[in-house]
């Protein structure tokens, strides 16, 4: 199965960008990469998610590279409220899914 | 419209108990899922249920059972409870599959074994 490694903690000042990484170097050529969050002593919630391509909604952006080994999450003008733990998640074909460990975001006024 | 949610909201056990925790999803989701979260080994999948069946499990003991019901609600069992089984216990609904973009979580079961 496909492991993720995220960094455990990163700041970022409020209005910036923040851009998180993951690296998933054994992730299969069907497997997606999907990104949630959770805040404080609530359920995760859905970002973005991605196979090959750059992926942007509304909330982020998705950047996965070339080889699909790694990639990152981009908030563009993160606030206070994007304080929170995010996940990258490889999700198999088959609907099995694998976490990563999480990286603790704190956006600093 | 009402969201996922999870019953009880906590819960104390003993060890070698065993304990059943409900999820009602969204109306109209087919899927379930559940995932165990700890402060050692972070969030991990634990089945999948769609239409009343398994789709699939993760990596777990046979101790840990699901079920899901013809109105979609789930349940998940623990049986002969270990310490280890403290754990925040999620479950998630979506209309197709797990983790899909409309994937949406419940707030959670908070089950302690002492």
């Amino acid at each position: 199965d496909a492991k993720t490694t995220q960094p455990p903690s990163m700041d970022c000042a409020e209005g910036r960008a923040a851009n998180l990484p993951c690296n998933h170097s054994t992730i299969s050529g069907n497997e997606y990469v999907y990104w949630y969050r959770q805040i404080h002593s609530q359920g995760p919630q859905y970002i973005i998610h991605g196979l090959k391509n750059n992926e942007t909604n509304e909330m982020a952006s998705l950047i996965i590279t070339e080889d699909r080994k790694s990639s990152t999450l981009i908030l563009p003008h993160a606030t206070l409220r994007d304080t929170a733990v995010y996940y990258c998640i490889v999700k198999t074909s088959y609907d099995k899914v694998i976490f990563g460990p999480g990286t603790s975001l704190s956006v600093i006024p | 419209k009402a969201g996922v949610t999870q019953t009880p909201r906590y819960l104390i056990k003993t060890r070698g108990q065993q304990v059943t925790l409900s999820c009602s999803p969204i109306s109209g989701h087919r899927s379930v899922s559940w995932y165990q979260q700890t402060p050692g080994q972070g969030l991990q999948f634990l089945f999948e249920y769609f239409s009343e069946t398994q789709r699939n499990k993760g990596n777990f003991p046979g101790r840990f059972s699901g079920r899901q019901f013809s109105n979609s609600r789930s349940e998940m069992n623990v049986s002969t409870l270990e310490l280890g089984d403290s754990a925040l216990y999620l479950c998630a609904s979506s209309s197709s599959g797990t983790l899909n973009t409309e994937a949406f979580f419940g707030q959670g079961t908070r089950l302690t074994v002492v």
